[in-house]
């Protein structure tokens, strides 16, 4: 199993501003991933963070909004940009060690005023 | 795309049993699997089944059948504890995820 902390777990910011998240793993994973949950929802994935090259985005999300970061196999960042309230909802990282198991962290909790 | 369907609650009463069914229609599947989230926390991995069939592990089995594109998701011997959400989520590609919206189990004494 990978154990992955985030930070900050929680932030207030206003809108027009940005938020850098960061995601550490405690060993090196293949695959990393960034999700967005509304409190009580399911989880929606942003993008997967490919080391050493862009990240893939989904349908919906673009990298002017969300650039994120990975510069090697324990360490990934997510930004939300240009922060609108609508942005206000719980950002988790995964990774995946194997095919078919992945592993959250805590979150971080996002609100924009 | 993706779409996936399960209860949206449950309710049962401490020792009872639960199953979660969910139905997936998808383009590209490779595997079913199963997460545990409580309040407040993070989703934590339960159990993966790429071929048909039953998986155990202790109090929770899950179930896939392909051509049926149905799996569930059985809770055995409920505790209190196991008062979370459960979602199913279809691997539709190198590792990714598509979850469906989740079903809030609630025990009770």
């Amino acid at each position: 199993s990978a154990v992955i902390s985030q930070k900050p777990s929680r932030d207030i910011c206003q809108r027009g501003t940005s938020l850098t998240i960061q995601c550490q793993v405690d060993s090196q994973v293949t695959m990393m991933f960034w999700y967005r949950q509304q409190p009580g929802q399911s989880l929606t994935l942003i993008a997967t963070a490919n080391q050493g090259s862009e990240a893939t985005y989904e349908s919906g999300f673009v990298i002017d909004k969300f650039p994120i970061s990975r510069p090697n196999l324990t360490f990934s960042t997510l930004t939300v940009s240009n922060m609108s309230p609508e942005d206000s909802s719980i950002y988790l990282c995964s990774a995946g060690q194997g095919a078919n198991e992945q592993y959250f962290g805590p979150g971080t909790r996002l609100t924009v005023t | 795309g993706q779409s996936l369907e399960q209860p949206s609650e449950v309710t049962a009463v401490e020792g009872a049993i639960v199953q979660i069914n969910c139905t997936y229609q998808t383009s590209g599947f490779y595997g079913l699997s199963w997460y545990q989230q409580h309040d407040g926390g993070a989703p934590t991995f339960l159990s993966y089944n790429g071929l048909d069939g039953l998986e155990e592990t202790g109090r929770f089995s899950s179930f896939l059948s392909r051509s049926d594109s149905y799996g569930y998701l059985l809770l055995q011997e409920l505790q209190m504890k196991d008062s979370a959400s459960y979602f199913c989520a279809v691997r539709v590609g190198d590792y990714k995820l598509s979850f469906g919206a989740g079903t809030t189990v609630t025990v009770r004494a």
